[in-house]
């Protein structure tokens, strides 16, 4: 097993440019989720999935769109990056939220000029 | 927002000494607590995952209890040693209802602990 997968590990983007961050799992896990990791703030939760098709909004979602078309990847977007999504940015999944354990990826660290 | 508190937020011991430190969170609609240990450069690791009250997990010389009715939970280490040292994150989790929406781990900021030889 991969476990967590995540690319790419660093990107640097340009203020209003887009790109897709992408995670995927090969444990088979329906619960996937987006955090982002600010000096100061832990892990903030961006996004959710509990399944194939469905989506929720965390604590910080605004500039980001997901979906889950399948259950092995849940992409993030940025829709237009801004200075303010400087950031590094874990994905997780479980086999379900709250009483398993979120296995993590390894990160992407994204800087935006 | 959710408010999920560790203390203290960071701590330096000598090798061999024993701590703990605290998290703390809603007291109210509680459906599990994780703690996760995170090393410089890698990605946190699930240490216990904690859903009853007076619940006690331990693995190795790590062990963590938790009291739902007053809203903490405690992580221990005895005989700390350097590898011990990585920031340690307890998040929160509160009732799950079907609908969906409360399918949320909210994070502390972590205790960084430092263990010197």
């Amino acid at each position: 097993n991969a476990g967590v997968t995540q690319t790419p590990k660093f990107q640097v983007l340009k203020t209003g440019q887009s790109m897709t961050l992408q995670c995927a799992q090969d444990m088979n896990h329906e619960y996937m989720s987006w955090y982002r990791q600010d000096p100061g703030m832990g892990l903030r939760l961006i996004h959710y999935s509990v399944g194939a098709g469905i989506t929720d909004q965390g604590e910080v979602p605004n500039g980001y769109n997901v979906s889950r078309s399948t259950t092995e990847d849940f992409p993030l977007r940025l829709l237009s990056a801004a200075p303010s999504q400087t950031s590094v940015y874990f994905c997780a999944s479980s086999v379900l939220i709250g009483v398993n354990e979120q296995f993590f990826g390894p990160g992407t660290r994204l800087t935006v000029l | 927002i959710l408010n999920v508190e560790q203390s203290p937020q960071s701590l330096h011991v000598q090798e061999g000494d024993s701590t703990n430190f605290t998290c703390s969170f809603p007291s109210s609609n509680f459906y599990a607590l994780h703690w996760y240990r995170w090393e410089t450069a890698k990605s946190p690791e699930a240490l216990f995952v904690m859903t009853l009250n007076g619940d006690e997990k331990k693995k190795g010389r790590i062990s963590a209890t938790l009291n739902t009715k007053e809203g903490y939970s405690y992580l221990y280490i005895k005989g700390s040693q350097p590898e011990d040292s990585a920031t340690y994150l307890c998040a929160f989790i509160g009732g799950v209802n079907s609908g969906g929406s409360n399918y949320k781990l909210t994070f502390g900021k972590g205790t960084l602990l430092t263990v010197n030889p």
